[in-house]
């Protein structure tokens, strides 16, 4: 079945600076990735995703890339502020029959100091 | 907005009982799901469904059942709880109906459950 690798675990990055988190999946037929956001606390919120047929999108301060061939996809966040600490999910699905069965990574958890 | 409630948020059972988590969603959505998350394992599909008395197995369904009898409500059911169980749940739904396209999961606040 599908999996998805998430790196790294835990990133730690002083404010202003960008982050990157990257996940690689195992089925080439996924075609939605999206990616979710928990800071403490909270339930996981959807901030950014990207569909099979598209290599980059971007909202704001961040972006996603995907390279299907290498199967791999990235997060990144530029200029970052405190309120981005939180821990990413990434996630791969292959959308049949009407509904997404996400297969979720690892998470990586984000600490911005000031 | 969406919501999606939870019927606890904290909850202690003891090892061998029949436990009950429900989730409720208000915004018809077809999809709901039933995930569970362990530090260092991210969240792992338990079950879901994607109609009244549909369910399908997610990647980790043993020890666990489901039940979905009206649209807005599913039911994550632990037969005989065990110490392994100890986790936190989460349910979440969405509209379903878009393949190809964008199908956001909305979350629960979650179900910290201890068994002990």
């Amino acid at each position: 079945g599908e999996n998805v690798e998430q790196h790294p675990s835990t990133l730690s990055v002083q404010e202003g600076d960008s982050a990157v988190i990257k996940c690689t999946y195992s089925d080439s037929a996924s075609n939605y990735f999206p990616w979710y956001k928990q800071e403490l606390g909270k339930r996981p919120q959807l901030i950014i995703d990207i569909r099979s047929n598209v290599g980059e999108k971007k909202d704001q301060r961040i972006a996603v890339t995907l390279n299907k061939t290498a199967k791999h996809f990235s997060l990144h966040i530029t200029e970052t502020q405190p309120e981005d600490s939180a821990v990413y999910f990434c996630a791969a699905s292959k959308v049949s029959g009407g509904y997404n069965k996400l297969i979720f990574g690892a998470g990586t958890r984000l600490a911005v100091h000031p | 907005d969406v919501k999606v409630t939870q019927s606890s948020r904290y909850l202690v059972k003891r090892t061998g009982e029949k436990v009950f988590l429900e989730c409720v969603q208000d915004m018809d959505h077809e999809n709901m799901f039933w995930y569970r998350q362990d530090p260092g394992l991210g969240l792992r599909l338990i079950y879901f469904s994607y109609d009244v008395k549909m369910k399908e197995k997610g990647d980790i369904p043993e020890g666990y059942s489901v039940s979905r009898e009206k649209k807005e409500r599913f039911s994550l059911i632990l037969e005989s709880a065990s110490t392994n169980q100890t986790s936190m749940y989460l349910c979440a739904s969405s509209l379903g109906g878009l393949a190809g396209g964008r199908d956001e999961q909305y979350f629960g606040p979650g179900t910290r459950l201890t068994v002990t």
